[in-house]
């Protein structure tokens, strides 16, 4: 069983919408993060937390905002959404002690167009 | 701070020839582990292999590495390389200062020809 979901998995948006995707893991993980890719720029990480309620910035944060309402779930919004942010975002879990110590898990991915 | 450097961008093997996947890096800081990652096409990546220990070789799935901290490289290496291994890969280290996120370097996609 996918111990990292996210949903939808792919997303058709217009510009100056607001765009929600959602992470589910299952690992029982503390951390987990938001990634983009995109052709040339590698995994490029948007957001990050450390558990329920925390919230941080990763790289290239403008734009986004994330919500962790739980250890389970964590959300990336778009408020604005721009042609800009179309790409491929990755949601991956991770945690910090034991033997697979900072290894990251990933979901599938969604793919976000906005036209 | 840390980076993590792929020199190459793409990589062309003939199937049954040895592949080399290069990964450098630079830490100010305390590293934790080393990983390389594979993501094959409209996958998620996934952990190939993960080393802590210098100078110990780390195989799965026909890959290994070395982590030499000498040289502050961790490169990627099979002997013979199959179709089913073109994919994009991508190198990563954790270290004390980041506390669990993973500094990538731009990936490699290796292609294998028949």
């Amino acid at each position: 069983e996918a111990a990292v979901t996210q949903s939808p998995r792919n997303k058709v948006a217009v510009t100056g919408g607001k765009v929600t995707l959602s992470c589910n893991q299952t690992n029982n993980h503390n951390n987990m993060y938001w990634y983009r890719q995109d052709t040339g720029h590698g995994l490029r990480l948007i957001h990050y937390s450390y558990g329920a309620g925390s919230t941080e910035k990763g790289d290239i944060p403008d734009g986004y905002k994330a919500s962790r309402p739980s250890q389970e779930n964590f959300s990336l919004i778009l408020e604005l959404a721009t042609p800009s942010q179309t790409s491929v975002y990755f949601c991956a879990s991770g945690d910090r002690g034991g033997r697979d110590q900072d290894t990251q898990y990933f979901g599938p991915g969604t793919r976000l167009l906005v036209l | 701070g840390d980076s993590v450097t792929q020199t190459e961008g793409l990589v062309t093997v003939t199937e049954g020839l040895p592949v080399k996947l290069n990964c450098t890096y630079q830490t100010t800081y305390l590293t934790i582990a080393f990983f390389w990652y594979v993501q094959y096409l409209n996958e998620a990546p996934q952990v190939l292999l993960k080393s802590s220990t210098d100078n110990k070789r780390t195989e799965h799935q026909g890959f290994h590495a070395t982590l030499h901290k000498s040289s502050s490289s961790f490169h990627l290496q099979k002997s013979s390389a199959q179709l089913s291994d073109s994919a994009l890969y991508y190198c990563a280290l954790s270290d004390n200062y980041n506390q669990g996120k993973l500094i990538f370097g731009q990936g490699t996609k290796l292609s294998i020809k028949p």
